[in-house]
């Protein structure tokens, strides 16, 4: 079975630099996504970026960007340009390509807080 | 707009009272999913369905039950609710096929479920 691994609880970065989220995975397969989903307060699960397998060039999204190791099974999240309203629970998350559920396999979550 | 819709948002209950948290999206999509939410576990999956009239376990299905009359709607229903059940949950969607373009799940904004 896949596991996604989220090690640090809790990280903390001041307002306009940047923070690396940590993530890896266990997968015996060899095509997948990987996401990164941000949950504010309101609860709401947001998505931030997503990484198919298949592609070796790291997904961006404005201020956001994945170190994708496929070899080493890791799946990195870089926030840039922190800003206060970056604060909140971050999630990593894995999905096989194939199969009947392909549910979504997530992290424990990390809490970032942004220091003004 | 593109949305997945749960009621209630919040609820709080008593043990052995039956309740249904309602789930529905207006996106035409094929699959949902029940995940629910605890500290330190991250999201697990609690039923899925593919179809109407399909439906199947996830990861933590004890005490839940399901049911996919219509493609739209996914309730979910806890028919002796115990404390060990207060929660956050969330239901999800997203479109079969169509391969690589089709790895993101869309989420309801979540209900908040205490047990007493």
């Amino acid at each position: 079975a896949q596991t996604v691994t989220q090690s640090q609880p809790e990280m903390s970065v001041q307002e306009a630099e940047t923070v690396t989220l940590s993530c890896t995975y266990d997968t015996s397969e060899s095509d997948y996504y990987l996401f990164w989903y941000k949950q504010p307060p309101s609860r709401q699960m947001i998505l931030v970026i997503r990484q198919e397998a298949y592609k070796q060039q790291n997904a961006t999204e404005n201020r956001f960007s994945v170190n994708f190791q496929k070899a080493a099974k890791s799946f990195s999240l870089k926030i840039s340009d922190s800003q206060l309203g970056d604060a909140a629970m971050y999630f990593c998350a894995y999905r096989t390509v194939t199969g009947a559920n392909s549910k979504l396999t997530f992290g424990k979550g990390i809490t970032l807080s942004v220091r003004p | 707009e593109a949305q997945v819709t749960q009621n209630p948002r919040y609820l709080i209950t008593v043990t052995g009272k039956k309740l249904t948290v309602t789930c529905s999206q207006n996106m035409n999509h094929e699959y949902m999913s029940w995940y629910r939410q605890d500290p330190g576990l991250g999201l697990r999956q609690i039923y899925y369905s593919m179809n109407v009239e399909v439906t199947d376990k996830g990861d933590v299905p004890e005490g839940y039950k399901v049911s996919r009359k219509e493609k739209r709607n996914f309730p979910l229903i806890l028919e002796s609710p115990s404390p060990n059940q207060t929660s956050l949950y969330f239901c999800a969607s997203r479109p079969l096929g169509g391969g690589h373009l089709t790895g993101e799940l869309f989420f309801g904004e979540g209900s908040r479920l205490t047990v007493l």
